[in-house]
């Protein structure tokens, strides 16, 4: 069975740092390139960016340069993502997804997703 | 960026009916244009990818159709379990952008 297991929720200060971890199993880690997507509250969905597991590039969303990084451990079968100087607003539900290519060209969908880690920013 | 924009925003609908919601994008994404469902305190499950491909395990009353910038998703026949909120996305370019969902509720 595939699966994407993320940590649990955190609850952060202002200007703090946040890791969220998701862990795969059920497939080899390397062939799937893993997204992160966050859902304010009782808002849509939001792309944050992508990590290649296999090579580790990255594709960051733009309104998040310089606060975002991304990475994997693939002894382990675990992505990261790590989202600094935090604000009110980061407040959110953040998401892994699996990146699936459906075609050889650029189709690419999310087909597994995490249960979701809450992360709250609060004073 | 490419915008996703849906609708309706919400709508009512009985056991039985069938649903269609429309998903226009800002640009031309020829077929690069995915379906999620998510539920309450749920992540998102994909439905349908490349706009009309059933993703594995969906049940065949949902549909996708369009080409372009405009797109449907219909539901032939709803079920109780299809009250949910669906969310288009496009896979043209990055960054990823998503519709801002249309909530299926009971009427």
């Amino acid at each position: 069975q595939v699966l994407l297991v993320q940590s649990e929720a955190e609850v952060k200060m202002p200007g703090a740092s946040v890791r969220v971890s998701c862990k795969a199993s059920g497939y080899i880690f390397t062939t799937y390139g893993i997204s992160w997507v966050r859902q304010a509250p009782g808002q849509g969905l939001s792309w944050m960016g992508w990590i290649n597991t296999e090579n580790g590039d990255t594709n960051y969303a733009q309104i998040l340069q310089g606060r975002v990084t991304m990475a994997r451990d693939t002894s382990t079968g675990t992505a990261y993502m790590e989202l600094r100087s935090l604000r009110s607003d980061d407040t959110a539900v953040y998401y892994c997804a699996r990146r699936l290519i459906y075609d050889s060209s650029i189709g690419r969908a999310f087909d597994v997703w995490g249960q979701g880690t809450m992360v709250t920013v609060s004073s | 960026d490419i915008q996703m924009t849906q609708s309706p925003s919400s709508l009512s609908a009985s056991v039985g009916d069938r649903v269609t919601i429309t998903c226009r994008a800002s640009q031309i994404i020829t077929n690069y244009l995915n379906w999620y469902q998510q539920k309450p305190g749920k992540a998102p499950e994909l439905l349908i990818y490349a706009t009309s491909r059933l993703q594995s395990g969906v049940p065949s009353r949902f549909s996708g159709s369009g080409s372009g910038t405009d797109f449907t998703l219909t539901i032939s026949s709803l079920q109780p379990e299809d009250y949910a909120t669906y969310y288009c996305q496009q896979s043209y370019s990055t960054p990823r952008t998503f519709g801002q969902g249309t909530k299926v509720e009971i009427e």
